[in-house]
């Protein structure tokens, strides 16, 4: 049975940190690893990852797969209240089913 | 593009009463479309998987009859909470995969059914 595990649970911090959210997976067949921000309804894409070594950017948010560790993290610089959220991360595997993480609930304080 | 509509966003319903949401891919054509269901402060656990034209598959612990999914068609699926409980009362979403965007899942704002 496919797995993804995610770490912290919670995580709170001030404007203007950077935090970094760890997913580790157990995905037979494995083809991708995805992230995913959700606030009140349903989640938005953020990156996906099918690479190793290979950083994804997007603004203050970066993304990296390790794939011989089975391991991704989500990087946010200079973080904003507006980045309060859960954030979540996905297996896809050669099927494309996905199977998430228990996700990690962020909150930035002003 | 690839914009996934769900209705309603919100229903409240008595215990015992049957509710149905649709699901629909409005710009694309959704061979697959994905269930998932979430509890408060819980992640998403995939329900069951349709694809177009054919009987959807449960995944373990989801019941079959209670969860009724019809996938008539490639822009639209319906789930049928029937006889809903109390214990029904969760977050729903749909996501769908364009079927020129294999690796991608597009999801709909879900659905908050709450059952009284």
């Amino acid at each position: 049975e496919d797995k993804v595990v995610q770490s912290p649970l919670s995580l709170v911090v001030h404007e203007g940190d950077t935090v970094t959210l760890n997913c580790s997976y157990e995905v037979t067949n494995f083809r991708s690893l995805l992230w995913y921000k959700q606030e009140k309804k349903a989640p938005t894409f953020l990156f996906m990852l099918t690479s190793s070594g290979i950083e994804k950017k997007s603004g203050r948010l970066s993304s990296i797969l390790d794939k011989k560790e089975l391991f991704s993290i989500l990087n946010i610089t200079a973080t904003q209240t507006g980045d309060s959220a859960v954030y979540l991360c996905a297996g896809n595997n050669a099927g494309n089913m996905l199977t998430f993480g228990g996700g990690t609930r962020l909150m930035v304080k002003p | 593009g690839a914009v996934v509509s769900q209705h309603p966003s919100r229903v409240i319903c008595k215990s015992g009463t049957s509710v149905k949401i649709e699901c629909r891919s409005l710009d694309f054509q959704a061979t697959t479309m994905f269930w998932y269901r979430q509890f408060p402060k819980q992640s998403l656990m995939l329900m069951a998987t349709s694809n177009e034209g054919s009987k959807a598959t449960y995944e373990q612990g989801v019941e079959k009859d209670k969860f009724l999914i019809n996938h008539a068609s490639l822009t639209l699926s319906t789930l049928t909470v029937t006889s809903a409980h109390p214990e029904d009362s969760s977050f729903y979403i749909c996501s769908a995969r364009d079927r020129g965007y294999y690796n991608e899942q597009f999801f709909g704002p879900g659905t908050r059914l709450t059952v009284l």
